[in-house]
């Protein structure tokens, strides 16, 4: 079966980075986009930039860009947001999410890695 | 880009009683590429609904999912207490993908 497992919680000052991690298994890595999203605290969904993990191509949200990183590594089946100069604001949970076809939608959801920011 | 406003932002009901959401696009959502997710407290989203009406796997068939253009609704027929959730719409299949309405809460 289709399991996303992310890491774990992770506590970090301002101005600091954070790389969270999604390990797939249950299917072939590489022939599904992945997709990150950002849930702030009793807030909604947004977006944050999606990657091929065949050949590592992404592409970011404008209001993310220049300060996220998204990355694969094909040999263990693993892709990583790197969100960097953190905030306050930045306190949220993050999910990836696989692309079932064109760009959407997300069929499997990570179990969420909750990041928060605080001095 | 694509805006999604969903209403009502909180619907109260009671179990067996039906549920309808609404998902209003800002410009017509191309090939109805409209999905619904369903979200329970501490818990990550699930797909319900994609192309506007097709169910996603495992989905009780009291989800349905209709519209097209700009206007998309989400119905539950007779809701059962696991329904009791928030439910996002999506805007999916182009540039920037994964566009999400603010959410409706099912609430007893």
């Amino acid at each position: 079966q289709v399991q996303l497992v992310q890491s774990g919680a992770e506590v970090k000052r301002p101005g600091a980075s954070v790389k969270v991690s999604c390990k797939a298994s249950g299917y072939t890595f590489s022939k599904y986009y992945m997709h990150w999203v950002r849930q702030a605290p009793g807030q909604g969904l947004e977006w944050m930039g999606i990657i091929n993990p065949s050949g590592g191509s992404a592409s970011y949200a404008q209001k993310f860009q220049g300060r996220v990183t998204m990355t694969s590594d094909t040999s263990t089946s693993t892709v990583y947001m790197e969100l960097s100069s953190l905030t306050s604001e930045d306190t949220a949970v993050f999910y990836c999410a696989r692309d079932y076809g064109d760009y959407g939608p997300f069929d499997y959801w990570g179990q969420g890695t909750l990041v928060t920011v605080s001095s | 880009e694509t805006v999604l406003t969903q209403s009502p932002g909180t619907l109260s009901l009671s179990p067996g009683d039906r549920a309808t959401l609404s998902c209003r696009a800002s410009q017509s959502v191309s090939s109805s590429y409209l999905a619904w997710y369903q979200q329970k407290p501490g818990q990550a989203p699930r797909l319900l609904i994609y192309g506007a009406s097709g169910r996603a796997t495992g989905i009780p068939d009291r989800f349905s999912g209709s519209g097209s253009g700009t206007d998309f609704t989400l119905t539950i027929s007779r809701l059962e207490p696991e329904d009791f959730a928030v439910y996002y719409c999506q805007q999916y299949g182009s540039s920037p993908p994964g566009t999400f309405g603010q959410g409706t809460k099912v609430e007893i």
